[in-house]
């Protein structure tokens, strides 16, 4: 069974500093997605990883994939407050079925 | 372009009851999963259909079942409902072959 962890469950940020989510999962996996979602609301896809050293960064927010360590990390970069949200990872085998982490909850402070 | 729709946005049911979520795919895609996410915790896949069948199911009972129309609109079927069926649905489109899916806005079901 495919087991996806996700560390730490909660990040409390100081506005302007760096920090990083992980993503750890237990097999092989094609692809890993990385989703974030607002209180109440759907999932927002960022970004979608699809082979080993693969990087790829949006404003703030900077992912990238080991695929011999099965990690992934997101790394945020002089955060603000804006990015408080809850964030997920989820990794594909090949079925277009995704299995997501616990999630994130990212809170980000004066 | 309309992205994801679902319908309804939110639903209270009692225990026992039945209960139809429904789903319709962005334009020109084919394919549409329904994941349960309960509070607090991160989406579990129930099942996938493509070409109106059933192509993956995740580890979920019986009493979950769905339907895709020949439009590839979706539905999700829950009967005899449980307190822990209180979630939010989420439906995701994707075009067969492609590997991005996009997210509904998910419909709240609480289950009293």
């Amino acid at each position: 069974e495919l087991k996806v962890e996700q560390n730490p469950l909660f990040l409390s940020m100081q506005e302007g500093k760096n920090y990083t989510i992980y993503c750890n999962y237990s097999t092989t996996s094609d692809r890993l997605y990385w989703y974030r979602q607002d209180p109440g609301k759907s999932l927002e896809s960022l970004f979608v990883l699809l082979s080993n050293g693969a990087v790829k960064q949006e404003g703030r927010l900077m992912a990238s994939l080991d695929t011999k360590a099965r990690l992934s990390t997101l790394h945020i970069t002089a955060a603000v407050h804006d990015l408080s949200a809850t964030y997920f990872c989820a990794v594909e085998r090949g079925d277009y079925k995704l299995s997501f982490g616990a999630g994130t909850t990212v809170t980000v402070r004066a | 372009d309309a992205g994801v729709t679902q319908s309804p946005t939110h639903l209270i049911k009692t225990r026992g009851q039945q209960v139809t979520l429904r789903c319709s795919p962005k334009s020109g895609h084919d394919t549409v999963s329904w994941y349960q996410q309960a509070l607090g915790q991160g989406p579990q896949f129930i099942f996938q259909y493509y070409e109106e069948e059933e192509r993956q199911r995740g580890n979920f009972p019986d009493r979950f079942s769905g339907h895709q129309f020949p439009n590839y609109s979706s539905e999700l079927n829950v009967n005899a409902l449980l307190l822990g069926d209180s979630a939010l649905y989420l439906c995701a489109s994707s075009f067969a072959g492609s590997y991005e899916q996009y997210f509904g806005p998910g419909t709240r079901l609480t289950v009293t």
